[in-house]
């Protein structure tokens, strides 16, 4: 069971816009930033959205990263069939001296 | 090229142990927060380790508090992770990744090293 709660699939069309939800508590969303993580198949993960909403260089603007209160979104727009992936959110965990935590990963199809 | 390169996964028995190493290569590893992150097969990511910059802070998963340590080597800019007492439970590929950050935003990971703990 995780920290972080994901949605364990989600799908779109090429060019819809999909969403991914994180829930968490006040001792991690709640409190500090979250960051969005894209995994490919056999690949390592890659960091897409850091600080909740910030894209690092060389990720597209098609991918925006939101908070409110205790969650987090991931918003995916001009879905393309190479966003097929899996996607993880993480944040600082203040409890039990401080730890990151992670969503169980949702796994992004594209029709 | 910025790079972070994992070393010393294997197979080893239940009740072994194990030292993954991860060399930096273009940047300082000592002046980042430094993680390793696992995943089992077929399963999500999991932490299991961070150190701070200049090593003065180090957190563990309960998953493997008492059982694993988190060191580095400033000369040979390299992160280690010793696993003792290793468990079935264990067996993941082990990531290295960099935390520019301090707030679990990684924007470098390494290759990942398997370890398989079976009899």
């Amino acid at each position: 069971q995780s920290v972080l709660t994901q949605p364990p699939s989600a799908s779109g069309t090429p060019g819809q816009r999909v969403s991914i939800s994180c829930s968490g508590s006040s001792s991690n969303i709640g409190g500090n930033t979250v960051n969005w993580y894209q995994q490919l198949p056999g690949t390592a993960p890659k960091l897409l959205i850091y600080s909740n909403n910030q894209r690092p260089s060389g990720v597209p603007d098609r991918f925006s990263g939101s908070k409110s209160g205790t969650s987090a979104s991931l918003a995916i727009s001009g879905l393309q069939s190479d966003d097929e992936a899996d996607y993880y959110c993480a944040a600082w965990d203040d409890t039990l001296n401080g730890r990151v935590v992670f969503g169980g990963g949702t796994k992004l199809t594209v029709l | 090229e910025v790079r972070l390169a994992e070393s010393g996964g294997g197979l080893v028995k239940p009740g072994g142990s194990l030292r993954l190493s991860c060399a930096a290569s273009e940047f300082t590893f000592s002046s980042y927060s430094m993680n390793w992150v696992r995943q089992a097969p077929g399963k999500g990511l999991e932490w299991v380790s961070s150190i701070s910059d200049g090593g003065n802070h180090i957190f563990y998963a309960d998953s493997v508090k008492g059982r694993f340590t988190i060191s580095g080597d400033k000369a040979k800019n390299s992160l280690y992770l010793q696993m003792n007492s290793l468990r079935a439970e264990d067996t993941a590929v082990y990531y290295c990744a960099r935390d520019p950050y301090d707030t679990a935003g990684m924007d470098v990971w390494g290759q990942g090293t398997t370890v398989t703990v079976s009899s």
